[in-house]
């Protein structure tokens, strides 16, 4: 039972440059999210999904778009990458809408 | 507008003695509180929650205070480990389905 798979574990982009984080989870999760985690910062819900086919924006969406064809797939893509989306992400899953989240260990992804 | 405040980036303890993390929060709608703990490189983890409903949830070592008419909430760790050595964010939401919002974080170092 692996829990939440994040893959990258790092990346370093250029401006400019598009990619994907990659999120998988085997624990049949409806929710699925994915946060940022600046430094000194508490983190931040970019979007969230409550079932395959079903995504919405969370806090700080801007420059990210995500989709959820399947229930146990979540990725996260970033548009035309900018120095500002250097960050830690996080994806989440729970069995409860924003219940007890259960996170991947995380992508660290460095715009240069 | 940060909701949700851990004014102490850091807290250092002496092994077997009490570490008490505090969280303050502004919205008068949040309904249920969450602490979650995360180590370096990876994601954090759950740890403990309380409902508004009650003041004090214990769980081992583990315990969290809510004082609503103060909108603060406190982790209690007794006694203190080597191993809790870690990042702690308190999370709150409001009614169920809401989006949690997260503070910054305490560091909190214990040592032997």
């Amino acid at each position: 039972n692996a829990g939440v798979t994040q893959t990258p574990k790092f990346r370093i982009l250029k401006i400019g440059q598009s990619m994907t984080l990659q999120c998988a989870q085997d624990m049949n999760h409806n929710y699925m999210y994915w946060y940022r985690q600046d430094p000194g910062m508490g983190l931040k819900l970019i979007y969230y999904s409550v079932g395959a086919g079903i995504t919405d924006k969370g806090e700080v969406p801007n420059g990210y778009n995500v989709s959820r064809s399947t229930t146990e797939d979540f990725p996260l893509r970033l548009e035309l990458a900018a120095p500002s989306q250097t960050s830690v992400y996080f994806c989440a899953s729970s069995y409860q809408v924003h219940g007890e989240l259960f996170f991947g260990e995380g992508s660290r992804l460095t715009v240069l | 507008d940060q909701q949700v405040k851990q004014n102490s980036p850091s807290l250092s303890v002496q092994e077997g003695r009490i570490s008490i993390l505090n969280c303050d929060y502004t919205n008068s709608m949040f309904d249920y509180f969450l602490w979650y703990k995360k180590y370096p490189a990876e994601g954090p983890t759950f740890l403990i929650s309380i409902s508004s409903i009650k003041d004090k949830n214990e769980d081992g070592r583990f315990t969290v205070f809510l004082n609503k008419s103060a909108k603060h909430l406190s982790l209690h760790i007794v006694p203190s480990q080597p191993g809790d050595s870690a990042v702690y964010f308190c999370a709150a939401k409001e009614t169920s389905g809401s989006r949690l919002t997260f503070g910054e974080g305490t560091q909190l170092t214990v040592n032997p």
